[in-house]
């Protein structure tokens, strides 16, 4: 199961504190990616990063932020606009298969719970 | 963008019979189509895929066919087995747009 990892496996925060959810792989992925898993809602992209320094929005940014300074790290920040921040969140990264193709690796998942 | 619709979102089979999960996609242009199993507790991962120029592939037990006129892509589970039980889940987009998911219940 290694490559990808996330931590903490869950995390407790009160409403307002923002919180950065720590993400990091050492597969030499390019790619790395934010979901956020509800039940009934599949995964929703939040952002997604192809390169270092660069990162683009996904379905469900708002709320949220993100850096990319090195290839190993892709941390999300749930800030205190995100209206409801408890949930699920992967991470992932991806090797390219060609084309526009990526194959996912998904991390063990973050479960924070704001209250 | 993408929209990807996936039914049924539980599916209840008797050991041994066969499972379809169904996916429906809006973009023409997708051409990459990954299927995810996540078991519980556990991360998603790849367990087939198919691209837009084949119209089924096979692993085993598992196959997924690929009608790019009408849109739309199933994965096919044989022969199922207490281990097939999960969530699967299928993407389009480039593999970025995922389906609500699919609850797959193996009775005994």
């Amino acid at each position: 199961d290694g490559g990808i990892t996330q931590s903490p496996k869950y995390l407790f925060r009160k409403e307002g504190q923002n919180v950065t959810l720590s993400c990091e792989q050492n597969l030499n992925h390019d790619a790395m990616y934010w979901y956020r898993q509800d039940p009934g809602q599949g995964l929703r992209l939040i952002y997604y990063s192809q390169i270092v320094n660069d990162f683009q929005k996904g379905d469900i940014a708002e709320g949220y932020s993100v850096s990319r300074e090195k290839k190993e790290s892709f941390p999300l920040t749930v800030t205190s606009a995100q209206k409801n921040p408890t949930a699920f969140y992967l991470c992932a990264s991806s090797r390219r298969l060609g084309g526009d193709t990526y194959e996912q690796y998904f991390g063990p998942g973050t479960r924070l719970t704001v209250t | 963008g993408e929209n990807v619709e996936q039914h049924p979102s539980t599916l209840s089979v008797q050991e041994g019979d066969s499972a379809v999960i169904k996916c429906t996609y809006s973009d023409s242009a997708s051409n990459y189509f990954p299927w995810y199993k996540q078991e519980l507790g556990k991360r998603p991962q790849l367990i087939i895929d198919i691209r837009s120029n084949v119209g089924e592939k096979k692993d085993q037990r598992i196959a997924v066919t690929l009608n790019k006129t009408a849109k739309h892509f199933s994965l096919h589970i044989t022969e199922t087995q207490p281990e097939d039980s999960a969530v699967y889940f299928c993407a389009a987009a480039d593999g970025l747009t995922f389906g609500k998911g699919t609850h797959l219940i193996i009775q005994p």
